[in-house]
């Protein structure tokens, strides 16, 4: 059973970091492509990160270029969202999302994480 | 970047009808649509990929058509349980953009 749990959250001042954790279970997660997605309170889904089954490839949003890090270990069956200089707008619910594809990512997401809400805030 | 764009923003339906979501994409992505349910406090729900294919234990209520920029999703004989937010996603080209959601509510 897939299953992805997202920690690190909290509440953090503007301007500072924080890295959020996504691991996985019930499957292999160097086989899959892995994104993050997020939602602000009461808003829709801003999709904001990619990386590549091998870690070797990233994408970012705009949004975010620049300031957040996209990574994994995938001896650790995890994945990470390093976030620098934060600013109030990305105050949000962070999901860890598993591409659906394999080792040629499909784009699209068929098991969620729960979520790591992220308060920027001073 | 693609900007897709959902209609209606809001719906109202009683059990049992048929409603119908439309998704337009700002330039073709040819068939790399999919949607999502999500409802409150849980996370999103991949419902159908590549704009027609319905994910594993889905019902089959549930379909979806379309192909270049405009793409609906149709859900016959509504259940209670199909009352939540729905989403588009384009996985043509990074960012992989979201439609802004429909939120479908019992009327």
């Amino acid at each position: 059973q897939v299953h992805l749990t997202e920690s690190g959250g909290g509440v953090v001042q503007p301007g500072r970091s924080l890295r959020l954790s996504c691991t996985a279970s019930g499957f292999t997660l160097s086989d899959h492509a892995m994104h993050w997605v997020r939602q602000a309170p009461g808003k829709g889904l801003e999709w904001v990160a990619v990386i590549s089954s091998d870690g070797g490839k990233d994408y970012l949003a705009d949004s975010v270029k620049g300031r957040f890090t996209i990574s994994r270990d995938n001896s650790k069956s995890t994945l990470y969202l390093q976030m620098d200089s934060l600013r109030p707008e990305d105050t949000a619910l962070y999901f860890c999302a598993r591409d659906a594809g394999g080792y040629s990512g499909l784009d699209y997401f068929d098991h969620w994480g729960q979520g790591a809400l992220v308060t920027v805030s001073s | 970047d693609i900007q897709m764009t959902q209609s209606p923003s809001s719906l109202s339906a009683s059990l049992g009808d048929t409603v119908t979501i439309t998704c337009r994409a700002s330039q073709s992505i040819s068939d790399y649509l999919n949607w999502y349910q999500q409802k409150p406090g849980k996370a999103p729900k991949l419902l159908i990929y590549v704009v027609s294919n319905l994910q594993s234990g889905v019902p089959s209520r549930f379909s979806g058509s379309g192909s270049g920029t405009d793409f609906t999703l149709t859900i016959s004989s509504l259940q209670p349980e199909d009352f939540a937010t729905y989403y588009c996603q384009q996985s043509d080209s990074a960012p992989y953009s979201f439609g802004q959601g429909t939120r479908l509510e019992i009327k």
